[in-house]
């Protein structure tokens, strides 16, 4: 069985803040996904990383997938409270389409 | 902008009664997954089908619970007799299921409450 375990479980932070949420695992995944959910929505697909070591950034957040593909990052830059959220790694494996899910890191961000 | 709907967003109902959830995943996906998202055990998978076909559904207890997938349009859940334990926001996602980069769009979700 393949576990994610995310840290931190909750982070409370002051705007303008930098913060980085990991994502980690025993097991190798073929991909990583990232995942946004905002209370009430169901979560929303933020990044994919494929390659170990790839690193993409999407405005102030940057992921990054490990070389080994075991695990990943995600860092936010200057927090902002519409940064507030769950936050959601998922791994694929090569056996098929189904996602391995973090527990999540519920994040505030207060003005 | 295609999404995946679900019905209903909320639905309140007595132990024992039957419940039925239903999701329209986005046009061309042929993949769609029905996850229950709890406090206190995140987000599970409770049944996954291919092309209308069902390929896993370990993660649902099968006494209770029942996936199915009438047509490419249409994906339900079913609980019956519902106990208060199902209390839970259930999500439909729906995917293209090709690559390793496979990704998953949520719908909604279908906030569940079970007195």
């Amino acid at each position: 069985t393949q576990l994610l375990e995310q840290s931190p479980q909750f982070l409370s932070i002051q705007e303008g803040e930098n913060l980085t949420v990991y994502c980690n695992s025993s097991s190798v995944f073929s991909s990583l996904q990232w995942y946004r959910q905002e209370p009430g929505e169901g979560p929303v697909l933020l990044v994919t990383v494929v390659t170990g070591g790839e690193v993409k950034k999407l405005k102030r957040l940057t992921f990054q997938f490990g070389d080994a593909r075991k695990d990943s990052s995600l860092h936010i830059t200057a927090a902002q409270p519409g940064d507030t959220g769950l936050y959601l790694c998922a791994g694929a494996s090569d056996a098929g389409n189904m996602l391995t899910f973090g527990g999540g890191t519920r994040l505030m961000v207060k003005p | 902008d295609a999404r995946v709907t679900q019905t209903p967003r909320h639905k309140v109902t007595e132990m024992g009664q039957e419940v039925t959830m239903r999701c329209q995943p986005i046009l061309g996906h042929n993949t769609v997954f029905w996850y229950r998202q709890t406090m206190m055990q995140g987000l599970e998978l409770l049944a996954y089908f291919r092309n209308r076909a069902p390929l896993d559904d370990s993660g649902m207890p099968k006494d209770r619970f029942s996936a199915e997938m009438p047509d490419a349009t249409l994906a339900t859940l079913k609980i019956q007799p519902s106990e208060p334990r199902d209390s839970a926001v259930y999500f439909c996602a729906s995917g293209r299921g090709t690559g390793s980069s496979y990704e998953q769009y949520f719908g909604p979700g279908t906030r569940l409450t079970v007195t």
